[in-house]
């Protein structure tokens, strides 16, 4: 199963911006919609952005996310320790009919 | 508030079946699709199959296609995952979630661990 493309991780200082790439396929990114998840290993996958850029009540605007083509991209400023965790953008595979998930990014604040 | 529950961990052998269960609540059941994505340890997430809870319509990625069997119970809004011929590298923390608006996975399950071992 084809998956998405992440760097394995990024770093970046309290206050800083970090930006995590996503890059997939004319199947799936570039047809649907992608949505980013927040994972603290031991629980749940958190849901940060879904559809064009929008947010969940109660995430910050810190986090911010856009689309072009076959790869898209989650913004974070205003680094903060809380925000240390992986990130996975997701999506749906319309020639595979089965979602996809990228291979995750972890983030460090040094 | 929508909330899944997931029934508790489980340690199988190898060529074994495990079956985990995930019961919603918070929202109309029959009006959202679930699906279940698994992560093993030091992995990333992995999008395992999904299922229509009226029972009409399942899908589930290829390679376990043959293995997994989705059900549903709307009587009790559950949905059932089973997972047949257990190898060592099906170990992992098994999730439900629910899929919103846009197709996007906007609730999700505590997690169930399956152990493998012979």
């Amino acid at each position: 199963q084809s998956g998405l493309t992440q760097p394995p991780s990024v770093s970046a200082a309290p206050g800083q911006k970090v930006t995590i790439s996503c890059s997939g396929s004319s199947s799936n990114i570039g047809l649907n919609y992608v949505s980013w998840y927040q994972h603290v290993p031991g629980t749940a996958p958190k849901l940060l952005i879904f559809d064009k850029n929008h947010r969940p009540s109660g995430i910050p605007d810190r986090f911010s996310a856009s689309k072009s083509g076959a790869s898209a991209t989650l913004v974070i400023t205003g680094l903060q320790t809380g925000d240390e965790a992986d990130y996975y953008c997701g999506t749906w595979d319309s020639s595979l009919s089965a979602g996809v998930f990228g291979t995750g990014t972890k983030v460090t604040v040094v | 508030q929508v909330e899944l529950v997931q029934s508790g961990a489980e340690v199988k052998k190898p060529g074994a079946s495990v079956k985990i269960s995930c019961k919603s609540s918070g929202y109309s059941f029959t009006s959202y699709y679930i699906h279940w994505v698994r992560q093993a340890a030091g992995q990333g997430l992995e999008w395992m199959a999904m299922i229509d809870p009226t029972g009409v319509a399942t899908t589930s990625a290829q390679k376990f296609q043959g293995r997994v069997t989705m059900t549903s119970d709307t009587s009790t809004a559950t949905v059932y995952m089973d997972l047949s011929s257990l190898r060592s590298d099906d170990a992992a923390i098994y999730y439900c979630t629910r899929e919103g608006y846009s197709s996007t996975l906007d609730y999700w399950g505590q997690g169930t661990l399956v152990t493998v071992s012979s």
